[in-house]
């Protein structure tokens, strides 16, 4: 079952930040969060992930709150190709090659 | 290094019928797993196959099976087809412990 809870949709002007929020009050303390996002009919595209430090990649940086109940996903320069479904998925690190994908937030960019 | 490999990339059955899908993980992952999107009930997970064996199953009826093979390629297969197995089937490799990478799926409809 998916832990997490998402906005259903966001949207986000073109070249600005794309600061997409997730919670996972009941996050236990070995299960990281990773972001995932999925753009129409194509197979989702893993972003980020992390335990309880901030993370920071080419893509995105990921923000997790100190008691580690929410997080958020920045996209810093969003672009139109950054349109997509993105899902925050909680899990043990060592529970083998599955994922629980909630429902996402849809997030537009518009030019 | 070649990515996740789904074939084939789109398939029309009858009721009834069964089908076959295939996937070649990225070089060197051992670990595949299978998912259906369909737009009621979102990404599900199906099943995670980890050297030739099935590791984790998601609540799908049995008539959804699937193997792994020696060389870590994976097929799934679903027996009497019905309407509702219409779907994006997605499989994802793994090298173990953290972030999966998907395929572009297999689009199933069942007429």
């Amino acid at each position: 079952d998916a832990k997490t809870t998402q906005p259903t949709s966001m949207d986000c002007a073109e070249g600005r930040a794309a600061n997409l929020p997730c919670n996972h009050s009941t996050i236990s303390g070995n299960e990281y969060v990773y972001w995932y996002r999925q753009i129409h009919s194509q197979g989702p595209q893993y972003i980020i992930h992390g335990l309880k430090n901030n993370e920071t990649n080419e893509m995105a940086s990921l923000i997790i709150t100190e008691d580690r109940k929410s997080s958020t996903l920045i996209l810093p320069h969003a672009t139109l190709r950054d349109t997509a479904v993105y899902y925050c998925i909680v899990r043990v690190a060592t529970e083998g090659n599955q994922f629980y994908f909630g429902t996402g937030t849809s997030l537009t960019v518009i030019p | 290094k070649a990515g996740v490999t789904q074939t084939p990339r789109y398939l029309i059955k009858t009721r009834g019928q069964q089908v076959t899908l295939s996937c070649s993980p990225i070089s060197g992952h051992r670990s595949v797993s299978w998912y259906q999107q369909t737009p009621g009930q979102g990404l599900q997970f199906l099943f995670e196959y980890f050297s030739e064996t099935q590791r984790n199953k998601g609540n799908f009826p049995g008539r959804f099976s699937g193997r792994q093979f020696s060389n870590s390629r994976s097929e799934m297969n679903v027996s009497t087809l019905e309407l509702g197995d219409s779907a994006l089937y997605l499989c994802a490799s793994s090298s173990g412990r953290s972030e999966a990478f998907f395929g572009q799926g297999t689009r199933l409809t069942v007429v």
